[in-house]
């Protein structure tokens, strides 16, 4: 069984600060991750995803996740907040190793409610 | 390219009765998910369709929930009779199949569900 631990439910960051958002992961396969936000009465969107590639991942609006094998992580770090960023992120761990049709499910945390402040 | 839409956005019956949701994926995309997030919780896995087929319903609550997808477009997820617990946002998602162990799954709005 996989799942998805977020540290902290809601963060508080000020604007042109570093942005920290934890997550750890368990799973009995070679784990692929995903980090997704969501903005006020939208759908989620992708942020960036780790599939076994680079473990330094790059993603969209400045965002980059390391996957550590060895402490089980895969933070989501943004070197510099914008008010732009203020949303709810969720990071997710696919179940690929049950892949038929090409499905993979996902097993989300429970999401980190991001604040920036001027 | 139209993202996928959910209908309604907002939803609120009292308990016993019956409310569906729809889902109408990306064109083209043969996989579609239904997830739930209950307030306050992690968004949960629900039922994932390929084409018109239930590839796994693992996660369907219980069988008040029934969900299909005639002709392998668009789905329905019907909840009769809504109870309480039923409350929360409901997402679809669609993904493409590519032939490789990672397909990028899209995401819809949600349809927020109350039930008094």
């Amino acid at each position: 069984a996989q799942s998805v631990t977020q540290l902290g439910s809601h963060v508080s960051v000020s604007e042109g600060a570093l942005v920290l958002l934890r997550c750890n992961y368990s799973s009995s396969v070679p784990p692929y991750l995903f980090w997704y936000v969501q903005y006020p009465n939208q759908g989620l969107q992708l942020l960036l995803k780790y599939t076994s590639a680079a473990t330094l991942v790059k993603g969209i609006n400045g965002f980059e996740a390391e996957f550590k094998k060895s402490e089980t992580s895969f933070h989501l770090t943004k070197p510099s907040a914008h008010m732009s960023d203020a949303a709810e992120y969720f990071c997710a761990v696919s179940d690929h190793s049950a892949w038929g049709g090409g499905g993979n499910k996902l097993t989300f945390g429970t999401g980190t409610q991001l604040k920036v402040e001027l | 390219e139209a993202g996928v839409t959910q209908f309604p956005s907002h939803s609120v019956i009292e308990k016993g009765q019956t409310v569906t949701l729809r889902c109408d994926p990306i064109s083209g995309h043969d996989n579609l998910y239904w997830y739930r997030r209950v307030m306050g919780k992690e968004i949960k896995f629900l039922l994932h369709f390929v084409k018109e087929s239930k590839q796994d319903e693992s996660g369907m609550p219980n069988n008040r929930f029934l969900a299909e997808r005639t002709g392998g477009t668009y789905s329905t997820l019907k909840v009769q009779p809504a109870e309480l617990e039923d409350s929360g946002v409901y997402f679809c998602a669609s993904s493409q199949d590519t032939g490789t162990l990672y397909n990028e799954q899209f995401f819809g709005p949600g349809t927020r569900l109350t039930v008094l």
